[in-house]
């Protein structure tokens, strides 16, 4: 069965420090990876997504990148965190075949800029 | 424009009651996909079901059902017999088809009181 994990689960940054938060996705291959985040208003927006690997697709100009160094590793980065990056990530991960399955979701990883 | 809409930002029910959270969607397409997912207050988004453009039937899984009309764009989610457990913020998502990304409703947030 596929298992999506990403970590860490919990963040603390000062302003201005550098991000990474990682996804790994097991037991599936050339996945369609996500990057979400829901900030405290409750509404999840798509941050990038991607179809393979070194290709990502931002979907708001914003202060983080991706990366997808390998098949089902997906990266979250920032090189300077602001406080408005504060918010709980979620990566998601589904077939990659664009035929409307499912998107299964992380755990989810709380930042909180400070 | 593609979009959903959960007119209801949060119920409130006593145990054993019934509900219905309603979701309303927009889209030109003809071939989509309708999901609900559960969020828990420990983050994780569960999935709890799929519905396909193309297949109108209702479905009961439990205590739960989901009623789809195409005819007014709506697919809503009846619990039946709430529990305290099923507290936790519900999202519409819409997931037209050849794009691979999904488009969340703002939420509703249920409180199962005891």
């Amino acid at each position: 069965s596929q298992t999506i994990h990403q970590w860490p689960a919990t963040l603390v940054q000062p302003v201005g420090s550098p991000l990474s938060l990682e996804c790994t996705v097991e037991g599936t291959s050339n996945p369609n990876l996500y990057w979400y985040r829901q900030a405290a208003g409750r509404g999840l927006q798509l941050l990038f997504y991607s179809v393979g690997i070194g290709q990502i697709s931002s979907e708001v100009p914003q202060n983080l990148s991706a990366s997808r160094p390998q098949d089902r590793q997906f990266i979250l980065s920032s090189k300077k965190l602001l406080l408005s990056d504060s918010g709980f990530y979620l990566c998601a991960w589904t077939k990659g075949d664009l035929s409307g399955n499912t998107i299964y979701f992380g755990e989810g990883s709380w930042l909180t800029v400070v | 424009a593609q979009k959903v809409t959960q007119a209801q930002t949060e119920i409130s029910v006593v145990e054993k009651e019934d509900v219905t959270l309603d979701c309303v969607y927009e889209t030109r397409d003809t071939t989509y996909y309708l999901f609900w997912y559960k969020q828990p207050p420990s983050g994780e988004l569960v999935f709890l079901i799929r519905r396909n453009s193309f297949d109108e039937q209702n479905e009961i899984s439990g205590r739960y059902s989901w009623n789809f009309q195409k005819s007014t764009s709506s697919f809503n989610f009846t619990i039946t017999a709430s529990q305290v457990v099923d507290s936790a913020v519900y999202f519409c998502a819409l997931l037209p088809s050849n794009t691979g990304k999904l488009i969340f409703g703002q939420g509703t947030t249920l409180q199962v009181k005891p």
